[in-house]
């Protein structure tokens, strides 16, 4: 089964300043998502990334994919409050039914002023 | 132009009890999927159904879990003789194909007393 590993699963850091949170895969996989959620609520799809070298922006967020490495990175510049939340990446699996998504624990970002 | 909808948003169960869930996916979305959120982990996948078939349910407790999408009307997540251990937010998401992003509802957080 496909494994999901993010990394940092708790991220405490001062407004103005830039942090990368990591989203490794265990196999092959043709999509990955990176989703927002804040407490309580539902998932927000941030980003949605397709192919090798894929890079997303928008706003103070910036999603890359490097599919040799089975890894996905999503970019914090310059953090401001307002983005403190949740943020899972999911993963699906070529070798799975198309619907299904593999997602990592979660980060949980936390920006202080 | 409304979203994944789910009711309901709490339910509260005492043990051996049924709980019944239920999602209304996105105007013009036939498929539909099921996940489970147990606090500070990420989701996990239970089913995916397109209208009248169930395409994946391999994430599904083999026992007192049931899930089916109907020609007419929501989707039901069903959970007979519920124990402590259903107690989760269950997830709807739903999107136009199997390839396609999905979009989430605001979830039903289950408590078992």
């Amino acid at each position: 089964e496909l494994k999901v590993e993010q990394n940092p699963l708790f991220l405490s850091m001062q407004e103005g300043k830039n942090y990368t949170i990591y989203c490794n895969y265990s196999t092959t996989s043709d999509r990955l998502y990176w989703y927002r959620q804040d407490p309580g609520k539902s998932l927000e799809s941030l980003f949605v990334l397709l192919s090798n070298g894929a890079v997303k922006q928008e706003g103070r967020l910036m999603a890359s994919l490097d599919t040799k490495a089975r890894l996905s990175t999503l970019h914090i510049t310059a953090a401001v409050h307002d983005l403190s939340a949740t943020y899972f990446c999911a993963v699906h699996d070529r070798g799975s039914t198309l619907g299904r998504l593999y997602f990592g624990r979660g980060t949980q970002l936390t920006v202080w002023p | 132009n409304a979203g994944v909808m789910q009711n309901p948003r709490h339910l509260v169960r005492r043990r051996g009890q049924e709980a019944r869930l239920r999602c209304s996916p996105m105007k013009g979305h036939s498929h539909v999927y099921w996940y489970r959120q147990l606090p500070e982990e990420g989701l996990k996948f239970m089913v995916y159904l397109q209208k009248e078939n169930i395409i994946d349910e391999s994430g599904m407790p083999k026992e007192r879990f049931s899930a089916e999408f109907p020609k007419e009307g929501p989707s039901i997540l069903r959970i007979q003789q519920v124990v402590r251990g259903d107690s989760a937010a269950y997830f709807c998401a739903s999107s136009h194909a199997g390839d396609q992003p999905q979009h989430f509802g605001d979830g039903t957080r289950l408590s078992i007393l």
